[in-house]
């Protein structure tokens, strides 16, 4: 048990679905991360969220849509991608502030096919 | 533009020797770097950490050094278990916390 629990584990998808993943944090941090990886590929950062407002967006196509409701809670939403999306997504979550580390959840590998 | 580089990609070691793995990095305004552990179909989990403002800290058998001069940092693990068999990933930060700026890892094996 890490605190951050991400759904699905194991997501296969077509390129013309429309899917979400979840990832929930029980830590009472307030700030959340996903990150993706692919192979062979240093973790990217894709989106950054510090109590709930967007605060970072690295340059991540539209197909990826991200949902913050609350600071527990964070959304990827996906349509339309393509089989170079296929990767590792890692959601995480840290308190803002000094010197703190980032606990991850196990990840969700995607398929797109 | 890559700030986080570990150029061995894999390193082989034998069970109770040393292995060191090592992290350089561009970005002088890094002033907090943490080492995270991954093992397959799992996310990374936090290692060990160290402030800018020193050169070494130690954790039982892992030791990072910093050495900011050269903007390298080294992960020491002594004595190497096959339980360690594993891919760490460098991290290093900015002082406000949050955001990490991963390395693409070394994968370590730790042979019995």
């Amino acid at each position: 048990e890490t605190g951050v629990t991400q759904t699905p584990r194991h997501l296969v998808m077509g390129m013309t679905n429309k899917k979400s993943l979840k990832c929930e944090q029980h830590l009472g941090h307030n700030a959340m991360y996903w990150y993706k990886q692919s192979a062979k590929k240093p973790l990217e950062l894709m989106f950054v969220y510090n109590f709930k407002e967007q605060t970072e967006n690295n340059s991540v196509p539209s197909r990826f849509s991200p949902e913050c409701p609350n600071s527990s809670h964070l959304f990827l939403h996906l349509h339309t991608l393509q089989p170079e999306d296929s990767a590792l997504y890692l959601c995480a979550s840290s308190q803002d502030g000094p010197r703190t580390e980032a606990f991850f959840g196990q990840g969700t590998r995607l398929t797109v096919v | 533009d890559q700030q986080v580089k570990q150029n061995s990609p894999s390193l082989s070691v034998q069970e109770g020797r040393i292995s060191i793995l090592n992290c350089d990095y561009t970005n002088s305004m890094f002033d907090y770097f943490l080492w995270y552990k991954k093992y397959p179909a799992e996310g990374p989990t936090f290692l060990i950490s160290i402030s800018s403002i020193k050169d070494k800290n130690e954790d039982g058998r892992f030791t990072v050094f910093l050495n900011k001069s050269a903007k390298h940092l080294s992960l020491h693990i002594v004595p190497s278990q096959p339980g360690d068999s594993a891919v760490y990933f460098c991290a290093p930060a900015y002082n406000q916390g949050g955001k990490l700026i991963f390395g693409q890892g070394t994968e370590l094996s730790v042979k019995p």
